[in-house]
Protein backbone atom coordinates (compact mmCIF):
# COMPACT_ATOMS: atom_id res chain seq x y z
CA UNK A 1 0.00 0.00 0.00
CA UNK A 2 1.34 3.53 -0.83
CA UNK A 3 1.21 5.84 2.09
CA UNK A 4 2.33 9.41 2.54
CA UNK A 5 4.21 10.04 6.09
CA UNK A 6 4.78 13.89 7.76
CA UNK A 7 6.21 13.17 10.82
CA UNK A 8 6.21 17.32 11.65
CA UNK A 9 2.41 18.46 12.35
CA UNK A 10 3.85 22.38 13.01
CA UNK A 11 7.18 23.91 12.19
CA UNK A 12 7.63 27.37 12.64
CA UNK A 13 11.16 29.91 10.81
CA UNK A 14 12.11 33.48 11.21
CA UNK A 15 11.23 35.51 8.31
CA UNK A 16 14.31 35.18 5.81
CA UNK A 17 15.67 31.95 7.66
CA UNK A 18 15.68 28.48 5.94
CA UNK A 19 13.45 25.74 6.86
CA UNK A 20 12.82 21.81 5.62
CA UNK A 21 10.06 20.19 5.74
CA UNK A 22 10.21 16.19 5.85
CA UNK A 23 8.19 13.63 3.80
CA UNK A 24 8.68 10.08 3.86
CA UNK A 25 6.67 7.78 1.58
CA UNK A 26 6.57 3.69 1.03
CA UNK A 27 6.14 2.39 -2.36
CA UNK A 28 6.40 -0.97 -4.63
CA UNK A 29 6.40 1.63 -7.81
CA UNK A 30 9.03 2.38 -10.17
CA UNK A 31 7.53 4.59 -12.28
CA UNK A 32 5.91 7.84 -9.43
CA UNK A 33 5.54 11.40 -8.96
CA UNK A 34 6.06 13.34 -5.85
CA UNK A 35 4.27 16.98 -5.03
CA UNK A 36 4.28 19.23 -2.28
CA UNK A 37 1.16 21.51 -2.23
CA UNK A 38 0.63 24.49 -0.06
CA UNK A 39 -2.45 25.20 1.50
CA UNK A 40 -2.72 28.71 2.76
CA UNK A 41 -5.46 30.02 5.40
CA UNK A 42 -7.58 30.71 2.56
CA UNK A 43 -7.56 26.78 2.03
CA UNK A 44 -6.79 26.78 -1.64
CA UNK A 45 -4.25 23.83 -3.00
CA UNK A 46 -1.40 25.27 -4.32
CA UNK A 47 1.20 23.57 -6.29
CA UNK A 48 4.85 23.86 -4.87
CA UNK A 49 6.77 21.66 -6.77
CA UNK A 50 7.12 18.39 -8.11
CA UNK A 51 9.65 15.57 -8.83
CA UNK A 52 10.00 12.79 -11.30
CA UNK A 53 11.20 9.80 -9.51
CA UNK A 54 13.46 8.81 -12.31
CA UNK A 55 15.65 11.84 -12.29
CA UNK A 56 18.02 11.50 -9.46
CA UNK A 57 18.63 15.39 -10.07
CA UNK A 58 16.47 17.35 -7.51
CA UNK A 59 13.54 19.95 -8.62
CA UNK A 60 14.16 23.81 -7.60
CA UNK A 61 11.41 26.08 -7.75
CA UNK A 62 12.75 29.59 -6.95
CA UNK A 63 13.09 29.51 -3.30
CA UNK A 64 11.57 25.91 -3.22
CA UNK A 65 13.61 22.52 -3.76
CA UNK A 66 13.54 19.48 -2.54
CA UNK A 67 16.26 16.97 -1.43
CA UNK A 68 14.67 13.86 -3.30
CA UNK A 69 16.45 10.48 -2.05
CA UNK A 70 14.59 7.52 -3.93
CA UNK A 71 16.25 4.53 -1.66
CA UNK A 72 15.54 6.24 1.19
CA UNK A 73 12.08 6.85 0.08
CA UNK A 74 12.57 10.97 1.14
CA UNK A 75 11.56 13.83 -0.26
CA UNK A 76 11.94 16.92 1.71
CA UNK A 77 11.00 20.08 0.84
CA UNK A 78 13.52 23.15 1.27
CA UNK A 79 11.67 26.96 1.75
CA UNK A 80 14.96 29.34 1.44
CA UNK A 81 14.63 33.26 2.37
CA UNK A 82 11.30 32.63 4.32
CA UNK A 83 8.25 34.91 3.73
CA UNK A 84 5.39 35.81 5.89
CA UNK A 85 3.19 34.76 3.19
CA UNK A 86 4.65 31.06 2.87
CA UNK A 87 2.71 30.45 6.25
CA UNK A 88 0.55 27.74 5.45
CA UNK A 89 -0.23 24.13 5.37
CA UNK A 90 2.23 21.69 3.20
CA UNK A 91 1.02 18.34 1.95
CA UNK A 92 3.18 16.10 0.05
CA UNK A 93 1.77 13.93 -2.00
CA UNK A 94 2.36 11.02 -3.99
CA UNK A 95 1.08 10.26 -7.35
CA UNK A 96 0.71 7.12 -9.49
CA UNK A 97 -1.28 5.58 -11.85
CA UNK A 98 -4.71 7.59 -11.62
CA UNK A 99 -4.41 8.42 -8.12
CA UNK A 100 -2.69 10.80 -5.40
CA UNK A 101 -2.21 9.71 -1.53
CA UNK A 102 -1.50 13.19 0.71
CA UNK A 103 0.51 13.14 3.77
CA UNK A 104 -1.18 14.65 6.90
CA UNK A 105 0.18 17.80 6.45
CA UNK A 106 2.92 20.23 7.84
CA UNK A 107 1.76 23.53 9.14
CA UNK A 108 4.43 25.97 8.88
CA UNK A 109 4.29 29.45 10.99
CA UNK A 110 6.68 32.38 9.73
CA UNK A 111 8.05 34.74 12.19
CA UNK A 112 8.58 38.17 11.39
CA UNK B 1 -7.59 30.01 -18.75
CA UNK B 2 -9.84 29.86 -15.50
CA UNK B 3 -9.12 27.27 -13.27
CA UNK B 4 -11.27 24.58 -11.35
CA UNK B 5 -14.45 26.03 -10.25
CA UNK B 6 -16.28 24.76 -7.48
CA UNK B 7 -19.40 25.67 -6.00
CA UNK B 8 -20.70 26.42 -3.79
CA UNK B 9 -17.90 28.16 -1.85
CA UNK B 10 -19.78 27.44 1.51
CA UNK B 11 -22.61 24.49 1.75
CA UNK B 12 -25.11 24.39 5.04
CA UNK B 13 -27.41 21.37 4.74
CA UNK B 14 -29.54 19.97 8.06
CA UNK B 15 -28.99 15.98 9.03
CA UNK B 16 -31.21 14.23 6.34
CA UNK B 17 -30.86 16.30 3.27
CA UNK B 18 -28.81 16.04 0.10
CA UNK B 19 -25.78 17.95 -0.45
CA UNK B 20 -24.81 18.28 -4.35
CA UNK B 21 -21.36 19.79 -4.74
CA UNK B 22 -20.24 21.38 -8.41
CA UNK B 23 -17.13 21.09 -10.37
CA UNK B 24 -15.56 22.56 -13.38
CA UNK B 25 -12.70 21.43 -14.49
CA UNK B 26 -9.89 23.74 -16.06
CA UNK B 27 -10.63 24.07 -20.06
CA UNK B 28 -9.23 21.28 -21.66
CA UNK B 29 -9.14 18.53 -18.59
CA UNK B 30 -11.14 15.99 -18.88
CA UNK B 31 -10.02 14.12 -15.83
CA UNK B 32 -11.63 14.43 -12.20
CA UNK B 33 -10.93 14.03 -9.09
CA UNK B 34 -12.83 14.27 -5.33
CA UNK B 35 -11.13 14.43 -2.32
CA UNK B 36 -12.16 15.18 1.17
CA UNK B 37 -10.81 17.10 3.75
CA UNK B 38 -11.57 16.34 7.21
CA UNK B 39 -10.64 18.87 10.11
CA UNK B 40 -6.55 18.64 11.03
CA UNK B 41 -6.42 15.86 8.47
CA UNK B 42 -4.66 15.39 4.51
CA UNK B 43 -6.71 15.22 1.42
CA UNK B 44 -8.45 11.75 1.40
CA UNK B 45 -9.12 10.46 -2.26
CA UNK B 46 -12.74 9.69 -3.24
CA UNK B 47 -13.28 9.16 -6.88
CA UNK B 48 -11.78 9.84 -9.89
CA UNK B 49 -13.98 10.46 -13.22
CA UNK B 50 -13.69 11.10 -16.82
CA UNK B 51 -16.66 12.15 -18.75
CA UNK B 52 -19.61 10.17 -18.37
CA UNK B 53 -17.39 7.38 -16.82
CA UNK B 54 -16.27 6.56 -12.93
CA UNK B 55 -12.92 5.57 -13.31
CA UNK B 56 -12.18 4.35 -9.60
CA UNK B 57 -14.04 4.75 -6.93
CA UNK B 58 -12.16 3.05 -3.98
CA UNK B 59 -12.49 5.92 -1.75
CA UNK B 60 -16.51 6.52 -2.06
CA UNK B 61 -18.21 5.45 1.14
CA UNK B 62 -20.93 2.48 0.12
CA UNK B 63 -23.54 4.39 1.05
CA UNK B 64 -25.60 7.83 0.65
CA UNK B 65 -22.45 8.96 -1.71
CA UNK B 66 -22.41 9.47 -5.89
CA UNK B 67 -20.56 10.98 -8.42
CA UNK B 68 -20.84 11.97 -11.91
CA UNK B 69 -19.22 13.71 -15.04
CA UNK B 70 -21.77 14.41 -17.55
CA UNK B 71 -20.97 14.66 -21.26
CA UNK B 72 -22.27 18.81 -20.58
CA UNK B 73 -21.87 20.53 -17.13
CA UNK B 74 -19.94 20.18 -14.45
CA UNK B 75 -19.07 17.23 -11.98
CA UNK B 76 -21.08 16.42 -9.20
CA UNK B 77 -20.68 14.78 -5.62
CA UNK B 78 -23.84 14.44 -4.27
CA UNK B 79 -24.21 13.46 -0.67
CA UNK B 80 -27.87 11.86 0.27
CA UNK B 81 -29.11 12.35 3.94
CA UNK B 82 -26.48 13.75 5.30
CA UNK B 83 -24.83 13.39 8.17
CA UNK B 84 -22.63 15.45 10.93
CA UNK B 85 -20.07 13.11 9.80
CA UNK B 86 -20.00 14.57 6.83
CA UNK B 87 -18.62 17.63 7.51
CA UNK B 88 -15.90 18.78 5.66
CA UNK B 89 -13.75 20.04 3.35
CA UNK B 90 -14.25 18.44 -0.47
CA UNK B 91 -11.92 19.63 -3.28
CA UNK B 92 -12.08 19.03 -6.63
CA UNK B 93 -9.57 18.53 -8.89
CA UNK B 94 -8.43 17.97 -12.79
CA UNK B 95 -5.62 17.28 -14.96
CA UNK B 96 -5.48 16.73 -18.50
CA UNK B 97 -4.38 13.37 -19.07
CA UNK B 98 -3.59 10.37 -16.92
CA UNK B 99 -0.09 10.58 -17.14
CA UNK B 100 1.82 10.02 -13.91
CA UNK B 101 3.59 13.03 -14.21
CA UNK B 102 0.89 15.70 -14.88
CA UNK B 103 -0.20 17.56 -11.36
CA UNK B 104 -3.88 17.96 -10.26
CA UNK B 105 -4.94 20.98 -10.21
CA UNK B 106 -7.19 21.59 -7.69
CA UNK B 107 -10.85 24.34 -6.83
CA UNK B 108 -10.71 26.06 -3.63
CA UNK B 109 -13.18 23.74 -2.66
CA UNK B 110 -16.96 23.32 -0.95
CA UNK B 111 -16.98 23.57 2.70
CA UNK B 112 -20.03 21.49 4.01
CA UNK B 113 -21.13 22.21 7.74
CA UNK B 114 -23.80 20.17 8.56
CA UNK B 115 -25.95 21.36 11.55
Amino acid sequence: AQTVTQSQPEMSVQEAETVTLSCTYDTSESNYYLFWYKQPPSRQMILVIRQEAYKQQNATENRFSVNFQKAAKSFSLKISDSQLGDTAMYFCAYGTGNQFYFGTGTSLTVIP
Amino acid sequence: NAGVMQNPRHLVRRRGQEARLRCSPMKGHSHVYWYRQLPEEGLKFMVYLQKENIIDESGMPKERFSAEFPKEGPSILRIQQVVRGDSAAYFCASSPGTKVYQPQHFGDGTRLSIL
